[in-house]
């Protein structure tokens, strides 16, 4: 159980140009998911929180405008890099953790297998 | 501000032995600490979760927990070069956002 899918694994575009990766949660229904970005060798960056049917908290630094975070379902949310460059190439992780109510069972989080982005 | 400290590494240690990861974190009331695995180009994936003091076990793997020290920290005994992966250590609270360490980088030698 507690499995989280992300699609695409991989992508490559050109500068300029729009990306859309998905996260969902396959067997549960996750009330808040997660967006990290981690470039190589270095650790992970939270950039957004996000809640179903309500506006993603982002990280300080991280620009809203820029990465488009929508968490439509309690099993889907989606994060839209626009107009890519390629300092944006990066491997993008999503997480979505349960919350139970009764915590501290709460913060148990289970990542997607990720996204790597490429921006030519 | 909430933190978690790791030290980077590389931790190096001999198949066989016993692999000690060490986690020090500032929020006291942080109830609830867990220890992830992240291979390289990988994503993190859950190892252990431990919410009381003291030890708990899964297989090679032993969680340590001690609040008053403010310190977590994993074992992995019988290492395996399998087990050289980056290990994080993750707290959480009431807030659902969740502070990670760095990660310290585990190699294992044959």
């Amino acid at each position: 159980g507690a499995v989280v899918s992300q699609h695409p694994s991989w992508v490559i575009c050109k500068s300029g140009t729009s990306v859309k990766i998905e996260c969902r949660s396959l067997d549960f229904q996750a009330t808040t998911m997660f967006w990290y970005r981690q470039f190589p060798k270095k650790s992970l960056m939270l950039m957004a929180t996000s809640n179903e049917g309500s506006k993603a908290t982002y990280e300080q630094g991280v620009e809203k405008d820029k990465f488009l975070i929508n968490h439509a379902s309690l099993t889907l949310s989606t994060l839209t890099v626009t107009s890519a460059h390629p300092e944006d190439s990066s491997f993008y992780i999503c997480s979505a953790s349960i919350a139970s109510g009764r915590d501290p069972f709460d913060n148990e989080q289970f990542f997607g297998p990720g996204t790597r982005l490429t921006v030519l | 501000q909430k933190e978690v400290e790791q030290n980077s590494g590389p931790l190096s240690v001999p198949e066989g032995a016993i692999a000690s990861l060490n986690c020090t974190y500032s929020d006291r009331g942080s109830q609830s600490f867990f220890w992830y695995r992240q291979y390289s180009g990988k994503s993190p994936e859950l190892i252990m979760s431990i919410y009381s003091n003291g030890d708990k076990e899964d297989g090679r793997f032993t969680a340590q927990l001690n609040k008053a020290s403010q310190y977590v920290s994993l074992l992995i005994r019988d290492s395996q070069p399998s087990d050289s992966a980056t290990y994080l250590c993750a707290m959480g609270g009431g807030s659902y956002i969740p502070t990670f360490g760095r990660g310290t980088s585990l190699i294992v030698h044959p």
